[in-house]
């Protein structure tokens, strides 16, 4: 079965530091996103990709965060200079249609880490 | 007002057990709905979509109430492999916005 893949799996930064965060999403889908959960909280949206654009972002996502689709596969979110309440686990997911029922489909996270 | 509500539990229950989750949300514009799971420190994995009629999925049964802005998930005959996190999910657009999850702990 199609899965995204996500690297790596834990990333240690110091604050102030840019990190990138890859991944590859299932290769028929065309609607790529970024979510965050903070350990002990919700999972918290942060954008939505489609067609090399941002389609949506959330308050969160804000100017030290971009993403890019550097090639066919590719699927990367980078944070510019990382604070400490960066610390999250950072999930990215794919779907094939958007819209209602459009069924996204979950990485199994990077675990970054901002000291 | 919370977006998506859930319990958090934990919810206790023996092998065997129902046991039953409720959800509502506030944005009545939201299209649709779905249930994840979510094992400790792994990724939300989508359980089922939900829809008005109501649907079921072997041992597990969602409803939706659109006037009343909730959803709720029935488990039947609780596996030890159920033990999780269930994640009420609403969707508008293509934002997922997610409550903060119903513990379960299925015991021996």
């Amino acid at each position: 079965e199609p899965e995204v893949t996500q690297t790596p799996s834990h990333q240690v930064t110091q604050m102030g530091q840019e990190v990138i965060l890859r991944c590859v999403p299932i290769s028929n889908h065309l609607y790529f996103y970024w979510y965050r959960q903070i350990l002990g909280q919700k999972v918290e949206f942060l954008v939505s990709f489609y067609n090399n654009e941002i389609s949506e972002k959330s308050e969160i996502f804000d100017d030290q965060f971009s993403v890019e689709r550097p090639d066919g596969s590719n699927f990367t979110l980078k944070i510019r200079s990382t604070k400490l309440e960066d610390s999250a686990m950072y999930f990215c997911a794919s779907s094939r249609t958007s819209g209602a029922f459009n069924e996204q489909f979950f990485g199994p996270g990077t675990r970054l880490t901002v000291l | 007002r919370k977006e998506v509500e859930q319990d958090p539990g934990p919810f206790n229950v023996p092998e065997g057990a129902t046991v039953a989750f409720n959800c509502t949300y506030s944005n009545s514009a939201s299209q649709s709905f779905f249930w994840y799971r979510q094992d400790c420190r792994k990724e939300p994995k989508l359980l089922m979509s939900v829809y008005s009629s109501g649907n079921e999925d072997g041992r597990f049964t969602a409803q939706l109430n659109r006037a009343s802005q909730y959803i709720s998930l029935l488990i039947r005959d609780s596996k030890l492999s159920d033990s999780a996190t269930y994640l009420c999910v609403v969707n508008k657009g293509n934002m997922l916005t997610f409550g903060g999850g119903t513990r379960l702990m299925v015991k021996p």
